[in-house]
């Protein structure tokens, strides 16, 4: 998760719909991700975590899955809502963050 | 849950100024602070880690002279940003550890220097 400024890619779902975003790391030896949600002018609000010693983690509408044989995250928003509409952000220990995804939904 | 107060949420300077901003952590102790800075629609770049009582460690790039960081106690770090110019216009973040791994982050603030 690197972050070398590049600008956002975007996702677009319909309410009501799953969404998956992804996000690689570099470091092979990171043992611990989080996942953040930043809304438009404000900062970043931490989602969820998972500990490399994990594949999958689940919280309330959200799942992580981590793939570290690909260095692969991903987030998934069960019935994704209006209100789930922000930049969601993966981070390494490191405190390093990803590109980040902006996810928009369609009501 | 933990809760970090950054302070002023906007600022707009003349250029040559210096300006500085406060990230408090509000109801624990925080033994890592960390500064990011954000440009419109791009990720945080993480600055500079600051440990309290000692000196912040800087990302690659930053210039320490131009960004003065100190963390004075266990719940306030600064960031000075010394002769700013339009360039440094932007969003800065903080966020605050406990050594959990989970970051508590400020609400940001924005710099415009005219």
């Amino acid at each position: 998760g690197e972050s070398v400024g590049l600008h956002l890619p975007t996702l677009s779902v319909q309410e009501g719909d799953n969404s998956i975003i992804n996000c690689a790391y570099s470091n092979s030896a990171s043992d611990y991700f989080i996942w953040y949600k930043q809304e438009s002018g404000k900062g970043p609000q931490f989602i969820i975590d998972i500990r490399s010693n994990m594949d999958k983690r689940q919280g309330q509408r959200v799942t992580v899955l981590l793939n570290k044989t690909v260095k692969h995250l991903s987030l998934q928003i069960a019935a994704t809502q209006p209100g789930d509409s922000a930049v969601y952000f993966c981070a390494e220990a490191d405190m390093r963050f990803g590109a980040g995804t902006r996810l928009t939904v369609k009501p | 849950g933990a809760v970090v107060s950054q302070h002023p949420s906007r600022v707009i300077c003349k250029s040559g100024t210096s300006v500085k901003i406060e990230c408090r952590s509000l109801d624990f102790q925080a033994t890592t602070m960390f500064w990011y800075r954000q440009f419109p629609k791009q990720s945080l770049m993480l600055m500079a880690t600051s440990n309290e009582g000692s000196k912040a460690t800087y990302e690659q790039g930053v210039e320490k002279d131009k960004f003065l960081i100190n963390h004075a106690s266990l719940t306030l770090s600064t960031l000075t940003v010394t002769s700013a110019h339009p360039e440094d216009s932007s969003f800065y973040i903080c966020s605050a550890s406990y050594g959990t791994g989970e970051l508590f982050f400020g609400e940001g603030s924005r710099l415009t220097v005219l």
